[in-house]
């Protein structure tokens, strides 16, 4: 079963507007990656939080982590049309089995308009 | 980019032949992931290997098996394969507990 699940499912705004998709997890983690997934393409990173951290910027994108709700969102501020991607959370979960392994939501597919 | 390449980029197979996906890393990272990706269901992890002969399942490994015998490569087959295997099958490299970096992608068709 997937560990992170994603809200909303699709998203859709204008340019220049903010964009934020949340996930949810289940189980203790040790870190919380996104990533972004142009169509046709690979999963690129975006960023990294830790367990011990409750929030991270880069550029454009701020992330939170609230690992009592195990929740966390990513923000991302003046959208561009750019922008226009799927968004993935994945956790890496904590324990020995899970090491080095990496669970991933079923996306948010955003789309800003010009 | 990191250096991962994925061969083929695209195959169409009959029901039953065998398959051989490759994925090859330049960047010398231990770990190595086999995806799929399909509507619906996201990423799921199908094999991974966290150094050369040493490789473990993942959630959905039911048909796929894997080899690494160098740590440059990592082969998915499909030892017979399936229609439910049509899918874009995506390779990852990392260095725990960092990001992965993902390759092209491989669209497989099994008709």
């Amino acid at each position: 079963s997937q560990q992170g699940e994603e809200d909303p499912q699709a998203l859709s705004i204008q340019e220049g507007e903010n964009a934020t998709m949340n996930c949810s997890y289940k189980t203790s983690i040790n870190n919380l990656q996104w990533y972004r997934q142009n169509s046709g393409r690979g999963l690129v990173h975006l960023i990294l939080i830790r367990s011990n951290e409750r929030e991270k910027h880069s550029g454009r994108l701020r992330v939170t982590l609230d690992t009592s709700k195990k929740s966390s969102s990513l923000l991302i501020t003046a959208s561009r049309a750019a922008d226009t991607a799927s968004y993935f959370c994945a956790t890496d979960g904590a324990g020995g089995t899970s090491y080095g392994k990496l669970t991933f939501g079923q996306g948010t597919i955003l789309t800003v308009h010009p | 980019d990191a250096g991962i390449t994925q061969s083929p980029r695209h195959k169409v197979t009959e029901t039953g032949t065998p398959v051989t996906l490759r994925c090859h890393q330049t960047e010398n990272h231990r770990y190595m992931y086999w995806y799929r990706q399909d509507p619906g269901h996201g990423l799921r992890l199908i094999h991974y290997s966290y150094g050369v002969k040493d490789t473990d399942k993942g959630e959905v490994s039911d048909g796929y098996s894997v080899s690494r015998s160098k740590t440059e490569d990592f082969l998915l087959t499909l030892e017979s394969a399936t229609s439910s295997q049509t899918s874009v099958y995506f390779c990852a490299i990392s260095e725990p507990p960092g990001e992965q970096f993902f390759g092209p992608g491989t669209r497989l068709t099994v008709l």
